[in-house]
């Protein structure tokens, strides 16, 4: 079975700031990693994802992520967030058929 | 362009009553999904669907059951509704087992 641990419940950060948001998961096969995106009263969206190949991940709204195969890590990283950015995280790993969430982050960006 | 649709959007039941949740996707995809989300617990696979006529069981199925009886449609029922079913509930889909999933905008449920 394959378990998808978020570090933080919530990051507050000031806007124009760097954040990093931290994913671990674990898995007895290979697994492929996504973050996804929750707005207020809204479904997720697609961030990023990582099936294979390059380490490093770059995906919409200018967020990337690398894959540490070692360290079973993938965090979420952004060089400036906008107050727009303020939703909830969710790293996920699939194996098979199904598709195992982490509890989520609140990034709260406040000017 | 409207991806996964949900109905309805906002329900209120009171114990022991029964309904079904609908989904519908127009993107052809194989693959479809209900979760629950609760707070601080992220999303929870509740069953699954890996083509027309198929449905499995995911993380958390009791209470629910489900039917794919048309490709694009994957409907969730809840027989006899219990309070600790008061969740939002997400449908989605994909093309393929490892592609990215497209979700609805979730249907609030409340049972009282």
């Amino acid at each position: 079975a394959q378990s998808v641990t978020q570090l933080d419940s919530q990051v507050p950060v000031f806007e124009e700031a760097p954040v990093e948001l931290r994913c671990n998961y674990s898995s007895s096969v290979s697994v492929y990693l996504f973050w996804y995106v929750q707005y207020p009263n809204q479904g997720l969206q697609l961030l990023l994802k990582y099936l294979s190949g390059s380490t490093l991940v770059k995906g919409i709204n200018g967020f990337e992520a690398e894959f540490n195969k070692s360290q079973t890590s993938f965090h979420l990283r952004k060089p400036s967030v906008h107050i727009s950015d303020t939703a909830e995280y969710f790293c996920a790993a699939q194996t098979y058929s199904t598709l195992t969430f982490g509890k989520g982050t609140m990034l709260l960006v406040s000017p | 362009n409207a991806g996964v649709t949900q109905t309805p959007k906002f329900r209120v039941l009171k114990t022991g009553q029964s309904m079904t949740l609908l989904c519908a996707q127009d993107m052809n995809h194989e693959y479809m999904y209900w979760y629950r989300q609760d707070p601080g617990m992220g999303l929870r696979l509740i069953h699954y669907s890996v083509g027309e006529g198929t449905t499995a069981k995911g993380e958390v199925p009791d209470g629910y059951n489900v039917s794919r009886l048309k490709k694009q449609n994957f409907l969730l029922g809840l027989e006899s509704a219990a309070p600790s079913q008061t969740s939002v509930y997400f449908c989605a889909s994909s093309s393929g087992l490892n592609q990215p999933q497209h979700f609805g905008d979730g249907t609030r449920l409340s049972i009282l």
